[in-house]
């Protein structure tokens, strides 16, 4: 059965700082997503990766993905308050359901 | 673009009753999947559908069923509502089943007393 991991689940930081979030999975997997969801909302597709090696990125954040290690990353730069939220990881079951991370909540102080 | 629509977005419903959740996938989506967050929770998987049938199946409870139309809109029926059904439900479409981006609904909120 799939597992998936992130860590750490809760994070504070002070506007400005660099940090990562890690998502590690139990098989194999060719498609990793990264969601943001704010308090009570959807969940927001802020990246999708295929392939081993793929990076991307979009302002603040950058995901990349290692399938051999099995792990992604969510990279944050230079974080500010608007970033605050939770951020999931999902993997691709190859079927038809993705299965979650238990997400990173994320908490900027400004 | 046109996205996934959920209907209702919030729904009160107290013990024992029934629910119905509706969901709109993205025109020409034909895969449909349903999950289940609770309070601090991640989503959970429920169920699919795919051309009209299920392929797919997850937790979802014995009380629970659902099926997808000959228009592709699906519908969650839930019977005997417990408290700890109280959570957001979200639908997801897709074009294809398998390896292929999930676009999520904006959710509905139930909320058993």
């Amino acid at each position: 059965e799939l597992k998936v991991e992130q860590n750490p689940l809760f994070l504070s930081m002070q506007e400005g700082k660099n940090y990562t979030i890690y998502c590690n999975y139990s098989t194999t997997s060719d498609r990793l997503y990264w969601y943001r969801q704010d308090p009570g909302k959807s969940l927001e597709s802020l990246f999708v990766l295929l392939s081993n090696g793929a990076v991307k990125q979009e302002g603040r954040l950058m995901a990349s993905l290692d399938t051999k290690a099995r792990l992604s990353t969510l990279h944050i730069t230079a974080a500010v308050h608007d970033l605050s939220a939770t951020y999931f990881c999902a993997v691709d079951m190859r079927d038809d359901k993705i299965i979650f991370g238990k997400g990173t909540r994320l908490h900027i102080l400004p | 673009a046109a996205g996934v629509i959920q209907s209702p977005r919030h729904l009160i419903k107290e013990k024992r009753e029934t629910a119905t959740l509706k969901c709109y996938p993205i025109p020409r989506h034909d895969t449909v999947y349903w999950y289940q967050q609770g309070p601090g929770q991640d989503p959970q998987f429920l169920i699919s559908f795919y051309e009209k049938m299920q392929s797919d199946k997850g937790s979802i409870p014995d009380r629970f069923s659902a099926q997808q139309f000959s228009d592709y809109h699906s519908e969650l029926n839930m019977s005997s509502l417990e408290l700890g059904d109280s959570a957001l439900y979200f639908c997801a479409s897709s074009l294809g089943r398998g390896p292929y981006e999930q676009y999520f609904g904006p959710g509905t909120r139930l909320t058993v007393t």
